[in-house]
């Protein structure tokens, strides 16, 4: 089974406006930890934000909010205010037992995502 | 900023052959990794170090690869004798930490690997 599912291979948005993309996760495992990457057309992966298991709020970094659901399973994105700079790929990523010692990201396949002028 | 560096930024090599990867994670992280990237593909985790020792590996980080922290700052991935099937971007990543926020992992800008 599929730990991270992203189903939107691609999304796009006007510049300015707010987009939400969906990931949906699957563990058993209560401590966990949520993360979204970015990786422009150059490649790199840059991490934009975290979300954990226990945490009570929704994490926010800028224009960057994770919408957590616990009960549904899922870690949307949402990006507010759109930019040009934000056309890349986007990957949702899990990590489980934290505190354990296990320490890899699982990923999702990805999003796509396009801000037009 | 402190950031994770990769070199080079691409190789190229001819099957059979043997390749290092080179990386500098951030100066104070103690946990350092590998993940890989086929092209078109999701990133997929090869192996977590910790303490100079594997702490965790996949199945693809079989006997062909190999990692090695051979000074306070350099942390290599060795592919023994590459396949074609070992083209890919691979990244190498560190955190401070593995639990809570602060076991973020933040990653180099990869080496694409290209394997004739």
């Amino acid at each position: 089974a599929q730990k991270i599912t992203q189903t939107q291979p691609g999304m796009f948005v006007q510049e300015k406006e707010a987009v939400t993309l969906d990931c949906t996760y699957d563990t058993s495992d209560p401590s966990y930890g949520l993360f979204w990457y970015k990786q422009p057309s150059s490649g790199e992966m840059i991490f934009l934000i975290y979300q954990g298991s226990y945490d009570q709020q929704n994490a926010t970094e800028g224009r960057y909010s994770l919408n957590f659901q616990k009960a549904r399973k899922s870690a949307n994105l949402v990006i507010s205010a759109s930019q040009l700079g934000d056309s890349a790929m986007y990957f949702c990523a899990m990590r489980e037992g934290l505190g354990t010692g296990f320490q890899k990201l699982v990923f999702g396949t990805g999003t796509r995502l396009l801000v037009s002028p | 900023e402190p950031e994770v560096t990769q070199t080079p930024s691409h190789q190229v090599t001819q099957m059979g052959q043997e390749v290092i990867l080179r990386c500098v994670p951030i100066s104070n992280h103690l946990y350092f990794y590998w993940y890989r990237q086929i092209l078109g593909q999701k990133v997929e985790f090869l192996v977590s170090f910790y303490n100079n020792e594997i702490s965790e590996k996949s199945e693809i980080f079989d006997d062909q690869f190999s990692v090695e922290r051979p000074d306070g700052s350099n942390f290599t991935l060795k592919i023994r004798s590459t396949k074609l099937e070992d083209s890919a971007m691979y990244f190498c990543a560190s955190s401070w930490a593995s639990g809570g926020a602060s076991d973020t992992q933040y990653f180099g800008p990869g080496t694409r690997l290209t394997v004739l």
